[in-house]
């Protein structure tokens, strides 16, 4: 079956501009993170959603940051007024299940470069 | 706070050759879960093996082990008869179960296998 997506695949933009990160899990898996990874490092949490809510935000980094998931199936990241520190990998990942111990499935990431 | 460190930048092993990654953790959880994931150049985070630590027998996946000192709070991935399409970034990670399954991963270890 299908693995987990991400469009687009490479982003380029401009200081100070909008972007959006699309994320498309499994199908029928409840769980999705969205991670970050800097150049040389490993992915760092962003945000856990469970269905449709935001179950932990605690990794986002400011408040230019945001992430919505309203059907519980496709997620978007939202960045405004971006920055060149907001250059990195964006990583999103599925899992089934309700809570703890499920193997998360990671896509391919989007490679987000602020000039 | 919990932790993952790995400390070794890069290494590299002959073809068919066996090799050791390292990993130490640290967390004041006792329902935790350890995970090695290998990401190559094409960026897809790819699960290797994981362990669930609770349990004392080191988890085994073909050529991938694992030797799990909880008390000692490490976790090393052994490679047997490394293959080229083994040479990639290796990724220790942690889960704590009661958190919903966010990953806190290490700096990663690159490998490169010879031929």
């Amino acid at each position: 079956g299908a693995g987990v997506s991400q469009t687009p695949s490479n982003k380029v933009t401009e200081k100070g501009k909008y972007v959006e990160l699309r994320c498309d899990p499994i199908s029928g898996h409840t769980a999705l993170y969205w991670y970050r990874q800097s150049l040389g490092q490993g992915p760092e949490f962003l945000i856990y959603f469970q269905g449709t809510g935001a179950a932990d935000d605690s990794g986002l980094p400011n408040d230019r940051f945001f992430a919505v998931r309203p059907e519980g199936s496709v997620s978007t990241l939202k960045i405004q007024r971006t920055e060149r520190g907001d250059s990195a990998v964006y990583l999103c990942a599925s899992s089934t299940g309700t809570s703890g111990f499920y193997t998360q499935y990671f896509g391919p990431g989007t490679r987000l470069t602020v000039l | 706070a919990q932790t993952v460190t790995q400390s070794q930048p890069e290494m590299s092993v002959q073809e068919a050759e066996t090799v050791t990654l390292s990993c130490t953790y640290d967390t004041s959880e006792n329902n935790y879960y350890l995970f090695w994931y290998k990401q190559p150049p094409s960026r897809q985070m790819i699960l290797v093996i994981r362990q669930e630590a609770y349990k004392q027998q080191n988890a085994t996946e073909n050529r991938f082990s694992v030797n799990f000192q909880k008390a000692a709070k490490s976790f090393s991935l052994k490679i047997s008869d490394s293959q080229l399409g083994d040479t990639a970034m290796y990724f220790c990670a942690l889960l704590l179960y009661n958190q919903g399954g966010k990953l806190i991963f290490g700096q990663g270890t690159e490998l490169s296998v010879k031929p």
